[in-house]
């Protein structure tokens, strides 16, 4: 199957941690991406992790992927208000010619004062 | 800002109509994607143009067909829409057709379909 799931919600205050996961299914993606949707806006590409690697940290953002059980996960340190959005995970497959993206079912961010 | 652009923002409609989404992608991308984001389906990727020729189909229904133009601008067509098809239309591109280099994909802002 092509499910990438993803928890539908979650809640912390203003200055934790944020840890949100996904499950994906193809072994083989090359890429595993993470992207941040904002209300009534578009998907904006937050961080990707090459499949080779286990963790990828950029400023506040931590990517870490256990590929033995296709789990990867994003970690907001000192969450603000701003990052409330619904993060995406998504796999990328590729058929040599064409890539095609798979999103999770979206991870609704609140940050609570 | 993306630098994609979709038109129209906002489309209302009636059933069995038919309508046509527009994507300029960023200056210099070859490729274009489709997506369809709804509150049963969540995110689904519809189809992908490369340089004008279709190079991968998600769940694209037979109503809804794409094209790619020689400006690379393109077109997402849904006809005999029916109330289901109502969502956010949205389109990517990229500079590259494969994935395997990372490619990023920018989005555009969606276009929301209301069939009423």
């Amino acid at each position: 199957g092509e499910d990438v799931e993803q928890s539908l919600f979650l809640s912390v205050r203003e200055g934790d941690s944020s840890v949100i996961n996904c499950t994906y299914t193809d072994s083989s993606s090359t890429y595993l991406y993470w992207y941040k949707q904002e209300p009534g806006a578009g998907l904006q590409l937050l961080t990707y992790i090459f499949s080779n690697m286990d963790m990828k940290q950029d400023q506040r953002l931590t990517v870490l992927l256990n590929k033995k059980d296709k789990h990867l996960s994003l970690r907001i340190a000192d969450t603000q208000t701003g990052d409330s959005a619904i993060y995406f995970c998504a796999e990328i497959q590729n058929t040599g010619t064409a890539s095609k993206l798979t999103f999770g079912t979206g991870t609704r961010l609140q940050v609570t004062l | 800002d993306s630098g994609v652009t979709q038109t129209p923002k906002h489309l209302i409609t009636a059933t069995g109509q038919r309508v046509t989404l527009r994507c300029s992608p960023r200056s210099g991308d070859l490729s274009v994607y489709w997506y369809q984001q709804s509150l049963d389906q969540g995110l689904q990727f519809l189809i992908q143009y490369y340089n004008g020729e279709e190079r991968a189909k998600g769940n694209i229904l037979e109503r809804f067909s794409a094209q790619q133009f020689p400006d690379l601008h393109s077109e997402l067509n849904l006809s005999s829409l029916e109330l289901g098809d109502s969502a956010l239309y949205f389109c990517a591109s990229s500079e590259e057709s494969s994935g395997s280099s990372g490619d990023e994909q920018f989005f555009g802002p969606g276009t929301r379909l209301t069939v009423l």
